[in-house]
């Protein structure tokens, strides 16, 4: 099947500073990706959708100018945590579909970034 | 808004026992179901889906049938094993798992003791 890289799998840092995840689809193009959080013994929450090219659309409730997304190519997108604080201590996971014709509706999942502000 | 609730965890069982996860959902249309597992350390597998009423999705020994009757999707397996040890969540989508993402229950934890 096809797979989804996220890195780094762990993340610590210090509290106001900015962090970048990536998520990359390894062997497919993915035009729309789906960024995740998932807090302790909780669901995954849909945060946002990224869409290759364009702005990506962002869940009720969610900061967009706190976690920036970028889907700059069919195999990349990147979630930037901006100033950082304990609370956005999480597990973020991203997800790919697979794109144009090849389109089966599957989502693929990343192995997920921990990411622990101090 | 659309929603899935699933078993609390951790599920605990002997080896070889039979497992069954509940999983109901509330949804506006006719959604398709799903069950990924997480295994420690990785990412999100799908195990098996279903896309329309009374579809039964298998895979691996686990199957679930789509109940549209009681909104249910229950996974199953006759003989659990200790690789089986997991966190399990039931999904739905309204628009094949693909346009909008997924909807996830918590996620049940299932741990297997040989």
């Amino acid at each position: 099947g096809a797979v989804v890289s996220q890195h780094p799998s762990r993340v610590i840092c210090k509290s106001g500073t900015s962090v970048k995840i990536e998520c990359r689809s390894l062997d497919f193009q993915a035009t729309t990706m789906f960024w995740y959080r998932q807090f302790p013994k909780q669901s995954l929450m849909l945060m946002a959708t990224s869409n290759e090219g364009s702005k990506a659309t962002y869940e009720q409730g969610v900061e967009k100018d706190k976690f920036l997304i970028n889907h700059a190519s069919l195999t990349l997108s990147t979630l930037t945590v901006t100033s950082a604080h304990p609370e956005d201590s999480s597990f973020y996971i991203c997800s790919a579909r697979v794109g144009g014709s090849y389109n089966t509706g599957e989502l693929f999942f990343g192995e997920g970034s921990r990411l622990t502000v101090l | 808004g659309d929603s899935v609730t699933q078993m609390e965890g951790p599920v605990t069982l002997s080896e070889e026992a039979f497992l069954t996860i509940n999983c109901t959902y509330t949804a506006t249309g006719y959604p398709s179901l799903f069950w990924y597992v997480q295994y420690p350390g990785e990412g999100l597998q799908l195990l098996l889906k279903a896309t329309k009423a009374d579809d039964k999705g298998s895979n691996k020994g686990f199957e679930a049938t789509y109940r549209k009757e009681t909104t249910s999707f229950h996974l199953e397996k006759g003989s659990v094993q200790v690789s089986d040890s997991a966190v399990y969540f039931c999904a739905l989508s309204d628009s094949g798992g693909g346009a909008d993402g997924l909807t996830f229950g918590k996620g049940t934890h299932l741990i297997i003791q040989p």
